[in-house]
């Protein structure tokens, strides 16, 4: 079994619909969690860290339960620009970081 | 400040050949890696360095090795590439604490013919 484990899409929705990626991890002592956006041939960077209350960011809102062990990315209102890959990221207790398979979005007009 | 430089950008290797990725931090981080992604694949974890002077195995370590030079520098060598190595190659770092991100290079793709 994979650390991180993503739905493995692709989603393609039409602009201003919402949208929800999952990510399940495997250890769980896990201290941290992530989502990091990927655009094509590009380096991967931090979308918004997730935290155990949940934490919202504009049109962004990610939720950590811990004890089924699972991660969420809600996208509101979507735009064009949203399309990319969206990492789930999970920090170890080892400090190392631990990436999904990725979950692409195509947002079309 | 540079953030994290990662050079080269491209490379093309014979089997057999050997090469080394250079990776350079500025940030005054802790904690160093180096990922490889795959065509439709997330990254995988080959090596990570969480402070000078010490270096772990990843999920892929075969065929790699690596040297923490010093605080700033995390290089990555093949000694006799394979095709199944051609791949990107990302470093990064990080402060090593548990909640801090991580900041990536640019990337080098490498292809092994």
């Amino acid at each position: 079994r994979k650390e991180v484990e993503q739905d493995p899409g692709p989603f393609n929705v039409p602009e201003g619909a919402t949208v929800a990626f999952n990510c399940t991890y495997s250890n769980s002592a896990s201290q941290s969690f992530f989502w990091y956006r990927q655009d094509c041939r590009k380096e991967p960077k931090l979308l918004m860290s997730v935290y155990s209350s949940g934490n919202e960011d504009g049109r962004f809102t990610a939720q950590l339960n811990r004890a089924s062990q699972y991660i969420s990315l809600l996208i509101r209102d979507s735009k064009l620009s949203d399309s990319a890959t969206y990492l789930c990221v999970v920090n170890g207790n080892n400090n190392d970081m631990r990436f999904g398979a990725g979950t692409r979005l195509t947002v079309k007009p | 400040n540079a953030g994290v430089t990662q050079t080269p950008k491209f490379q093309v290797l014979k089997t057999g050949q050997s090469m080394t990725l250079q990776c350079a931090q500025d940030m005054n981080h802790n904690s160093m890696y180096w990922y490889r992604q795959d065509p439709g694949m997330g990254l995988r974890l080959i090596y990570y360095s969480a402070s000078e002077g010490t270096t772990d195995k990843g999920e892929v370590p075969n065929g790699y090795n690596v040297s923490r030079l010093n605080k700033r520098e995390f290089s990555l060598r093949l000694e006799s590439a394979a095709p199944s190595q051609t791949s990107v190659y990302f470093c990064a770092s990080d402060t090593g604490t548990a909640d801090e991100k991580l900041f990536f290079g640019s990337g080098t793709q490498l292809s092994v013919l």
